[in-house]
């Protein structure tokens, strides 16, 4: 069975721009969550979405949207890039909302220049 | 709010050392704990987890971590490390938040490296 699979892998962006993130869940998997990773720390949770619905949503700000899609895919957007917006976007899938056991893709390394 | 604290964040040991590595939580409600593990090139996986009952668990690898309620600590444990063991190690503890959804909170990690 395939992994968590994310595009791009690497994404170098400058101030200002606008970035999109994918992410596709294993197969079977209804929940999607976002994490933020910055160098030197742990992952920081950013969204959760079970059935394409948020139902989490970390200490970021409105520049960090999301949307899951029917086939349960899901994508991360950014607007506005800032330099401290750098850092390894990781997408976990779960089979429920509820289980801590995520499963991790390999990330997206955004660099804001 | 919830918080994890990992202690040590860098530690090396040799070949067949025992290991523990420390963390403690913070967090009102049930308490659902894991460990997660990123292998050098590989993405994060579960190493072990501790939802309820015999505070002892085993993971993958000889892992082991002991949930001490009266200390807020969930610590990992292995008897003898080996060189494949050279991993960054992440504390987590579960949260429900707003939205019925949930969120995994880490601690900042533990950068693991095992020398022959």
């Amino acid at each position: 069975d395939a992994g968590v699979t994310q595009s791009p892998t690497h994404l170098i962006k400058t101030r200002g721009q606008q970035v999109t993130l994918r992410c596709s869940p294993i197969s079977g998997h209804k929940s999607v969550s976002w994490y933020q990773q910055v160098l030197g720390q742990g992952p920081q949770f950013i969204f959760q979405y079970y059935e394409k619905e948020e139902r989490g949503r970390g200490n970021f700000p409105d520049r960090f949207s999301a949307r899951q899609f029917p086939n349960y895919s899901s994508e991360l957007n950014v607007n506005a890039l800032l330099l401290g917006d750098s850092a390894l976007y990781l997408c976990a899938s779960t089979l429920t909302q509820g289980s801590g056991k995520l499963f991790f893709g390999s990330g997206t390394q955004l660099s804001v220049l | 709010a919830q918080s994890v604290s990992q202690h040590n964040h860098h530690v090396i040991l040799s070949e067949a050392a025992s290991l523990e590595l420390g963390c403690n939580y913070s967090y009102g409600g049930t308490v659902n704990l894991f460990w997660y593990v990123q292998y050098p090139g590989q993405h994060l996986q579960l190493l072990l987890k501790y939802f309820s009952g015999d505070p002892l668990v085993k993971g993958i690898k000889g892992f082991e971590a002991e949930f001490i309620k009266s200390k807020f600590s969930f610590n990992l444990r292995k008897p003898s490390v080996q060189w494949s063991d050279t991993a960054e190690y992440f504390c987590a503890v579960n949260a429900r938040v707003t939205g019925g959804g949930n969120k995994l909170t880490f601690g900042t990690g533990t950068q693991l490296k095992v020398e022959l």
